[in-house]
């Protein structure tokens, strides 16, 4: 399957920890993206990295991607209680356009 | 600029019957996706858009199409309801044609109920 696989897939931590959610895919990738949704609601952007970058950050978060290991990684710094939602990361394989391939997603729950 | 949106918000349908959904690019994107997700199944791929043709489709049958407007709109349809329809329905647009090095935006959901 060229599903992303998530892990772990629930994560409950304290206010001002740091949380780290994996990636892991099984094909040849164009770019990998990170979203996260609140109670079922829309998706929210969160960053996108392509596939000859190895490290991108924006404010808190910091993604990763290693091609050669098919793996990438979310760290949100300092947590807060409204981090508190479901994170999926999302690619785009190779000569698919622009399908998006989702995780199932990694539950974080922040406590205040 | 205002966002993707999508509407209705929410619908209840019974079997049998028909949808459509309706979902409003971000002002200058011309490629539209469709997703449907379920606590089973998660996020599936439904279809791509882009100037008003269909780009690739994912394993639904036949009762999910959908279509896109010269105005970049797009509408999915589902005829012949089944429970299992039940989901939220998902739009995302996107400015580069092939949504390959671009990001996605995505639009807050249909809730659709099939009783």
């Amino acid at each position: 399957s060229q599903q992303g696989e998530e892990d772990p897939q629930a994560l409950s931590i304290q206010e001002g920890e740091n949380a780290t959610m994996n990636c892991s895919y099984k094909t040849s990738i164009n770019n990998l993206q990170w979203y996260r949704q609140n109670s079922g609601r829309g998706l929210v952007h969160l960053i996108l990295i392509r596939s000859n970058e190895r490290e991108k950050h924006s404010g808190r978060l910091r993604v990763t991607l290693d091609t050669s290991k098919k793996s990438s990684s979310l760290l949100i710094t300092a947590s807060r209680a409204a981090d508190t939602a479901s994170y999926f990361c999302a690619l785009t394989a190779y000569n698919q356009g622009g399908k998006l391939i989702f995780g199932q997603g990694t539950e974080l729950s922040v406590k205040p | 600029k205002a966002g993707v949106t999508q509407t209705p918000r929410y619908l209840i349908k019974t079997r049998g019957q028909q949808v459509t959904l309706s979902c409003s690019p971000i002002s200058g994107h011309r490629s539209v996706s469709w997703y449907q997700q379920t606590p089973g199944q998660g996020l599936q791929f439904l279809f791509e858009y882009f100037s008003e043709t269909q780009r690739n489709k994912g394993n639904f049958p036949g009762r999910f199409s959908g279509r896109q407007f010269s105005n970049s709109r797009s509408e999915m349809n589902v005829s012949t309801l089944e429970l299992g329809d039940s989901a939220l329905y998902l739009c995302a647009s996107s400015l580069d044609p092939a949504g390959v090095v671009d990001t996605q935006y995505f639009g807050p959901g249909t809730r659709l109920t099939v009783l």
